[in-house]
């Protein structure tokens, strides 16, 4: 399976500004998603970041709060803008790849830990 | 839309067998995954169900009803260190190879 490199691992960010998170793929993948871990919960999908198009957003998820950028089929960043504290969350990349059982499988990068302050 | 129903939390035995159940509700029914996800790490991908059966694979099994909506994942021979968070999912109705996760069940093994 793919492996999955995201960086910042976590970061502590003041009320207000606006943090860009990255996502690099050891090999080229079609498929790539940002999903959202809010403290004891489950993840919950941004959106699917397209490779030379603009991502799309689930419902509840905006372009404005969450720019995507998808420059190849190697890396993708997500921004999250105007950061608020309702915004501290883990923030996962994950790609689709094949399984032996012909499964669209999700890996998952190793996340990166918010907190606003 | 969908809809995935977990327990919130589980309590086992080390040695004994738990068996974690997920109810949902799709459109568009294309899979369901088990994944499991230890405090601080990422979700590692468990198992996948398709068609409807049981998928063994060493001490975990899976269990898919596609009348019913209803899934399992059996852990045999617990072990400390299955103490994580067990998330199922379903592929989105559209199968564009985005998953759609349940809230999770905790569980927690116990000497």
């Amino acid at each position: 399976s793919a492996v999955i490199s995201q960086k910042p691992s976590r970061d502590i960010c003041q009320r207000g500004t606006s943090l860009t998170i990255q996502c690099q793929v050891d090999s080229q993948v079609t498929m790539m998603f940002w999903y959202r871990q809010q403290p004891g919960q489950s993840l919950t999908l941004i959106a699917t970041a397209n490779q030379g198009s603009e991502a799309t957003y689930e419902s509840g998820f905006v372009i404005d709060k969450f720019p995507i950028s998808r420059p190849n089929l190697t890396f993708s960043t997500l921004t999250v803008s105007n950061m608020s504290p309702e915004d501290s969350s883990i923030y996962l990349c994950s790609v689709s790849s094949g399984g032996a059982s012909g499964a669209n499988v999700l890996t998952f990068g190793a996340g990166s830990r918010l907190t606003v302050l | 839309g969908q809809n995935i129903d977990q327990p919130t939390e589980m309590t086992a035995t080390e040695g004994a067998i738990v068996q974690i159940n997920c109810t949902y509700q799709t459109s568009g029914f294309n899979g369901l995954f088990w994944y499991q996800q230890h405090a601080g790490e990422a979700p590692t991908f468990l198992s996948y169900n398709v068609l409807d059966g049981l998928e063994e694979k060493g001490r975990f099994s899976s269990f898919l009803s596609r009348s019913k909506g209803y899934s399992y994942l059996l852990l045999k021979e617990l072990q400390m260190k299955d103490s994580a968070s067990y998330l199922c999912a379903v592929t989105a109705p559209s199968n564009t190879g985005k998953l759609i996760f349940g809230q999770g069940t905790t569980l927690q093994v116990k000497p």
